[in-house]
């Protein structure tokens, strides 16, 4: 089955600088890559998907980038603010008859320090 | 906020009880999913329901399982509790790709 690794699993950044999480998978028929962040106590939140026929992809300052011959994904946050500090969360699909479930990586906890 | 919502918010069971968990999805979304959110760790997929059908499931044993309402409305029920089924339980409703969490319930299992 599908295995999604993550890295790093912490990550410290000065507001202001860029972050980067990097994710792999291993089932070349995942065809959706979401990434959720997770305040502390709330629920993940989806910010940004890609799908496989699509390389990149940006909302403002995040962008997601996707490999598929080498089968990695990344997430990019430029200009970090404290209120980005959380936990992010990559995930590939794993399909179904009637629409995606996912795997999901073990997490990332970024912390952007004032 | 989506909306999602999921019914308790906080549970505390006793090793061997069971308990069920109540989600209602968003508008429009026929697929329900759940997920298993152990402390320091990612989601786990258990199930999902589509049309008060089952629609793939995870590594998770029987003693799992679930129902799908007309109104595409969820329960997931657990059998025999046990202590390491302390978690966050995550209720997800989606059309096509997009899952959109519930705010979970926190399962305490002494």
């Amino acid at each position: 089955g599908e295995n999604v690794e993550q890295h790093p699993s912490t990550l410290s950044v000065q507001e202001g600088d860029s972050a980067v999480i990097k994710c792999t998978y291993s089932d070349s028929a995942s065809n959706y890559f979401p990434w959720y962040k997770q305040e502390l106590g709330k629920r993940p939140q989806l910010i940004i998907d890609i799908r496989s026929n699509v390389g990149e992809k940006k909302d403002q300052r995040i962008a997601v980038t996707l490999n598929k011959t080498a089968k990695h994904f990344s997430l990019h946050i430029t200009e970090t603010q404290p209120e980005d500090s959380a936990v992010y969360f990559c995930a590939a699909s794993i399909g179904g008859n009637y629409g995606q479930n996912f795997v999901f990586g073990p997490g990332t906890r970024l912390s952007v320090l004032p | 906020e989506t909306g999602v919502t999921q019914s308790p918010t906080h549970l505390i069971k006793t090793r061997g009880q069971q308990v069920t968990l109540r989600c209602s999805s968003q508008s429009g979304h026929n697929t329900v999913s759940w997920y298993q959110q152990a402390l320091g760790q990612g989601p786990q997929f258990i199930f999902q329901y589509y049309r008060e059908e089952e629609n793939g499931r995870g590594n998770f044993p029987p003693r799992f399982s679930g129902l799908q309402f007309p109104n595409y409305s969820s329960e997931l029920n657990v059998n025999a509790l046990e202590l390491d089924d302390s978690a966050l339980y995550l209720c997800a409703s989606s059309t096509e790709d997009e899952q959109f969490f519930g705010p979970g319930t926190r399962l305490t299992v002494l």
